[in-house]
C-alpha cells in the first residue's frame, strides 16, 4: 500500500529559527514529491522534486530529496509569523490518473 | 484561489439529506479530483476525472458519487448524507498528471 509519513506532526517555534520538516514515503513507481503550504483555505503548491539531491529553494524555503532514503525535507531559515500554517507533502501515483497520497502534515506554528 | 472555484463553500446538512458540490475550473485542465479532509489523517481522495465523461474512484468513495459532463465541472454528489461526511471538501485541477495539482478554497460541510 502507497504511504506518505510526516514528521513531526506539530512544532511551535519562535521568530527567527530555522526548521526542518520531514516527509518518507513507500510509493511504487515514484516518479516525484509534492510540498504544498495550508493556512486558511487551499493548499498552495510550494516545490515539486524529481531528481535525487537537487535543491529547491524560494527565499526563505528550501527542500530536497533523497531517493535512497526514500524522503524528502523542507527547510525554513528565519521563519515569521506569515510561515505559520499546516505543511504538506504529497506523492503523485501516475498509474491511477495522478492522484495524489498526502501525508498527515505537519502543523507549524511561529510564535512571535 | 483563481482558476478553481467550489461551491457552496459552507453548508450545514441533516443526516439523510442529498447535496451536490460544484467545481468549475477556468483553466482547461483535464484532471480533476475530489478530497476531503478531516484532522489528523491529511487529505484523501474521493473521486477524480482524467477528462470529460470520465470519472474514477479513490481511496474513500463510498456514499458519493461524481459527474463531469463539461470539461470545466466536476460535481461531487451525497445522496443519504451521513455524520461520517462532516469534512472540508477541496477540488484539485491539473493539465496532467506530471504536472502540480491547483486547489479550490474548500467547501466546509457539517451534517447534524
Amino acid at each position: 500500500e502507497d504511504k506518505v509519513v510526516q514528521s513531526p506532526l506539530s512544532l511551535v517555534v519562535h521568530e527567527g529559527d530555522t526548521v526542518t520538516l520531514n516527509c518518507s514515503y513507500e510509493v511504487t513507481n515514484f516518479r516525484s514529491l509534492l510540498w504544498y503550504k495550508q493556512e486558511k483555505k487551499a493548499p498552495t503548491f510550494l516545490f515539486m522534486l524529481t531528481s535525487s539531491g537537487i535543491e529547491k529553494k524560494s527565499g526563505r524555503l528550501s527542500s530536497i530529496l533523497d531517493k535512497k532514503e526514500l524522503s524528502s525535507i523542507l527547510n525554513i531559515t528565519a521563519t515569521q509569523t506569515g510561515d505559520s500554517a499546516i505543511y504538506l507533502c504529497a506523492v503523485p501515483i501516475y498509474n491511477q490518473g495522478g492522484k495524489l497520497i498526502f501525508g498527515q502534515g505537519t502543523e507549524l506554528s511561529v510564535k512571535p | 484561489n483563481a482558476g478553481v472555484t467550489q461551491t457552496p463553500k459552507f453548508r450545514v446538512l441533516k443526516t439523510g439529506q442529498s447535496m451536490t458540490l460544484l467545481c468549475a475550473q477556468d483553466m482547461n485542465h483535464e484532471y480533476m479530483y475530489w478530497y476531503r479532509q478531516d484532522p489528523g489523517m491529511g487529505l484523501r481522495l474521493i473521486h477524480y476525472s482524467v477528462g470529460e465523461g470520465t470519472t474514477a474512484k479513490g481511496e474513500v468513495p463510498d456514499g458519493y458519487n461524481v459527474s463531469r459532463l463539461k470539461k470545466q465541472n466536476f460535481l461531487l454528489g451525497l445522496e443519504s448524507a451521513a455524520p461520517s461526511q462532516t469534512s472540508v471538501y477541496f477540488c484539485a485541477t491539473t493539465l496532467g498528471p506530471y504536472q502540480p495539482q491547483h486547489f479550490g478554497d474548500g467547501t466546509r460541510l457539517s451534517i447534524l
